[in-house]
Parts: structure tokens; C-alpha cells; sequence
């Protein structure tokens, strides 16, 4: 079974532009989480959907958004990139929401904002 | 919200010695999950606790989970250089408000 796939692996930005990120959960999980990593704040969720719908939301800025597809996929979106949004961007799925099932990360997508 | 505070932050042992990781919850927690992360590399689950009082192992891996189920901890015997990376707990579920909240991790060094 594959596991979650995040695209894109790296990319560079600057200040004041977007990024959209994708990440697909492994074959039948319907929860998709994402997380922020940084040296300093560690793993910080930023929201949850199953089932298309957001279930839960971290406390970042209306800047970072997302959204999940009917095939379970998910994108997070971040707009005017700030030096402080550079980070490890990391996904993860599950088969339950907010429950207590496992979670099965992808590598991460780092982000550097110049 | 709730937190879970985690100790210590780093830990630098020397091969063969133990390892300990807890984590600590002002209030009740319904469960508590353990990951590990190697160094460039992202999270794997390792066990999830859910009684008062359980404990699991896996191989040289003990986990605990307290009997107020306001703490846990993760106890390493004979550390070996593969055990190198961070650990953290996460808490899920109605006890993380609906939120996956993870601890700060612990951050193994082993020198061989």
C-alpha cells in the first residue's frame, strides 16, 4: 500500500507570494491532517478535514488555508509568504478523525521564504 | 487550550546507557500517542496508550501511561545508535480538543 505523498518536496519563494501544497493519503483514509514544523515551535497542527470538511483548525492566521477533495486529497494553501512561514510543512492521514487511530505522515514539503 | 509539556529537550547518552522522555498534562487525557522522528526524516507512530496505569513495550521500548492518565513517559533500555532522533507524544482525540496537539519532543543524541 503506498503511503502519503506530498508534492512538492522543496520549493523556494519570497515574501508576499503563494504556495499551494498537495498531499495524498494513503488509499482509503478520508482524515488528512497538516502540520507545521519549525526548530523553534516544533509540530504545530494547523487544520484537519474528513470528508471534505475542515473538522479542526490550529491557531494560525487566516493566511493558511485548505481544503479536501471528494477523492480524500488534500491542498494547503499559503498566501502572502512572511520569512516566518519557512518551515516543514507535514501531512499526515488517518482512517478516523479526531479519534484515536495512528498517524501516517508523508516526508514533508520545506518551504523557504526569502 | 490543552498542553502537554514534555522533558527533557535534549538527552545525550552514551551507547548502552537508558533513556527517558515524559510528558505531562495538567489535565486528564483520554490517550496518548508516541512518535519518533529520525533526523530529515517525518514522524512514526510508535504506540498509543489508553488505560490508566498501561504499559507497553516494544522490544528495549517501555511506554507508560500514568494512573491519573495526567502523564506518560517512554523509557528506552540500552540505548543503541539507531534510537537517535526526536521523540514526541501527541495527544488526540476529545483530550486535544479536537486538535492533535504534539509535546515540545526530546531530541536523542548516542554516542557510540
Amino acid at each position: 500500500k503506498a503511503g502519503v505523498t506530498q508534492t512538492p518536496r522543496y520549493l523556494i519563494k519570497t515574501r508576499g507570494q503563494q504556495v499551494t501544497l498537495s498531499c495524498s493519503p494513503i488509499s482509503g483514509h478520508r482524515s488528512v491532517s497538516w502540520y507545521q514544523q519549525t526548530p523553534g515551535q516544533g509540530l504545530q497542527f494547523l487544520f484537519e478535514y474528513f470528508s471534505e470538511t475542515q473538522r479542526n483548525k490550529g491557531n494560525f492566521p487566516g493566511r493558511f488555508s485548505g481544503r479536501q477533495f471528494s477523492n480524500s486529497r488534500s491542498e494547503m494553501n499559503v498566501s502572502t509568504l512572511e520569512l516566518g512561514d519557512s518551515a516543514l510543512y507535514l501531512c499526515a492521514s488517518s482512517l478516523w478523525t479526531s479519534g484515536t487511530g495512528e498517524l501516517f505522515f508523508g516526508e514533508g514539503s520545506r518551504l523557504t521564504v526569502l | 487550550g490543552q498542553q502537554v509539556m514534555q522533558i527533557p529537550q535534549y538527552q545525550h547518552v552514551q551507547e548502552g546507557e537508558d533513556f527517558t522522555t515524559y510528558c505531562n498534562s495538567s489535565t486528564t487525557l483520554s490517550n496518548i500517542q508516541w512518535y519518533k522522528q529520525r533526523p530529515g526524516g517525518h514522524p512514526v507512530f510508535l504506540i498509543q496508550l489508553v488505560k490508566s496505569g498501561e504499559v507497553k513495550k516494544q522490544k528495549r521500548l517501555t511506554f507508560q501511561f500514568g494512573e491519573a492518565k495526567k502523564n506518560s513517559s517512554l523509557h528506552i533500555t540500552a540505548t543503541q545508535t539507531t534510537d537517535v532522533g526526536t521523540y514526541f507524544c501527541a495527544l488526540r482525540g476529545e483530550a486535544g480538543g479536537f486538535k492533535t496537539i504534539f509535546g515540545a519532543g526530546t531530541r536523542l543524541f548516542v554516542k557510540a
